[in-house]
């Protein structure tokens, strides 16, 4: 139990597109999930929780605008990172929280943006 | 701000030495404690956790202890592999249940064949 997975795991963009990243809970329900980044060498850094049908909270310093949440089920989040960048080129990752307890994270997606 | 840290960056053990890992937090109030793995080029792993109104917890091969005096958390792995080798996150939470984490910088174990 408590598998989450994220499609694509690796995505190549041209600068000024946008890539949406899926966050999916294989075999629970999740009512909350998270963002992170996490660049070469260092921690990971929240950057917005996502709640299941209202909005997502966003960690200060992370904009709204650019990093679309939508969790439309309980089982899925998206994260948008719109008109893309090559500062934007990072891990993102994704969690689930099992049963309001733990979380449980998913494989990671590398974006790199050229 | 509250923060996460850990007292080595890097640590190097011997194939089947027991391996000890240590994190200091700052955040007093923090109420619930998670140990990850994290291969590299994958998400974190969960390994292990412990609530503040315990001082110790035991899993397979890992142990972690918890020091609410001094605010030190540390994780200890039995007998240690190859498949060991990895770095390895602390994190905490004000609350146990749908509460961020908030993440220590890492320490990169090590296993010398």
């Amino acid at each position: 139990g408590a598998v989450v997975s994220q499609h694509p795991s690796r995505v190549i963009c041209k600068s000024g597109t946008s890539v949406k990243i899926e966050c999916r809970s294989l075999d629970f329900q999740a009512t909350t999930m998270f963002w992170y980044r996490q660049f070469p060498k260092q921690s990971l850094m929240l950057m917005a929780t996502s709640n299941e049908g209202s909005k997502a909270t966003y960690e200060q310093g992370v904009e709204k605008d650019k990093f679309l949440i939508n969790h439309a089920s309980l089982t899925l989040s998206t994260l948008t990172v719109t008109s893309a960048h090559p500062e934007d080129s990072s891990f993102y990752i994704c969690s689930a929280n099992y049963r309001g307890e733990t979380q449980y994270f998913g494989p990671g997606t590398r974006l790199l943006v050229l | 701000g509250e923060s996460v840290g850990l007292h080595l960056p890097t640590l190097s053990v011997q194939e089947g030495d027991n391996s000890i890992i240590n994190c200091a937090y700052s955040n007093s109030a923090s109420d619930y404690f998670i140990w990850y793995k994290q291969e590299s080029g994958k998400g974190p792993q969960f390994i292990i956790d412990i609530r503040s109104n315990m001082d110790k917890r035991q899993g397979q091969r890992v142990t972690v202890l918890l020091n609410k005096t001094v605010k030190h958390l540390s994780l200890q792995i039995a007998a240690t592999q190859p498949g060991d080798s990895a770095v390895y996150f602390c994190a905490e939470s004000p609350n146990f249940g749908n509460e961020k984490l908030t993440f220590g910088t890492g320490t990169r174990l090590t296993i010398i064949p």
